[in-house]
């Protein structure tokens, strides 16, 4: 398994351009998410989806959109790129527990993004 | 806002010493998980531990619980120089699926 999956790796953008953040699983898992991290301020979570066709915000949600047409895949679009967007970005996955019970998160190797 | 809050910020120890990392938080909790991650790297799962748990083990890291301090500790027993490396603490709220991570404890292992 190839587990998760995220391009690219590195990405500059000038300010006011969009782009998409790929993020692909194969584990199968229902629940994935994703968070930025910034020097000092651990992990963020931006946005999060409990299962295809189903997405809900997370603590910084402003300036980017989601959706989650199957079970694979959970992109991340930057509508337009500001500076403060500049960010280390991880895709995460796990499986989805009843009752909003939490367990084992697997995370991609990360997006590291700079928007000049 | 992280709920989670690591203590020490950055520790540097000999190797072969223990590093114990200590972890907070504000409100109840369903769950705390301790992940790892090298430089550049993504995070890996390294142990989750219940709200009805006090203490789990998982090779040469301990982890335990205080649910009535609020609290949570990670010991690295007998260190490696491949345990350096950001330690974070997340913690999982009762009803919800969303998992809050601390700022992180980077522990430099001295060869």
């Amino acid at each position: 398994n190839a587990g998760v999956t995220q391009t690219p790796k590195f990405q500059v953008l000038k300010t006011g351009q969009s782009m998409t953040l790929q993020c692909a699983q194969d584990m199968n898992h229902e629940y994935m998410s994703w968070y930025r991290q910034d020097p000092g301020m651990g992990l963020r979570l931006i946005h999060y989806s409990v299962g295809a066709g189903i997405t809900d915000q997370g603590e910084v949600p402003n300036g980017y959109n989601v959706s989650r047409s199957t079970t694979e895949d959970f992109p991340l679009r930057l509508l337009s790129a500001a500076p403060s967007q500049t960010s280390v970005y991880f895709c995460a996955s796990r499986t989805y527990l009843a009752g909003g019970l939490n367990n084992e998160q697997f995370f991609g190797p990360g997006t590291r993004l700079t928007v000049l | 806002s992280q709920q989670g809050e690591e203590d020490p910020q950055a520790l540097s120890i000999q190797e072969g010493e223990n590093a114990t990392m200590n972890c907070s938080y504000k409100t109840s909790i369903n769950n705390l998980q301790w992940y790892r991650q090298n430089s550049g790297r993504g995070l890996v799962h390294l142990i989750l531990i219940r709200s009805n748990e006090r203490e789990k083990h998982s090779g040469r890291l301990r982890v335990t619980l205080d649910t009535s301090k609020k609290s949570s500790s990670l010991l690295i027993t007998a260190s490696r120089a491949a345990d350096t490396a950001s330690y974070f603490c997340a913690k999982g709220d009762f009803g919800n699926e969303k998992l809050t991570f601390g700022t992180g404890t980077r522990l430099t292992i001295i060869p």
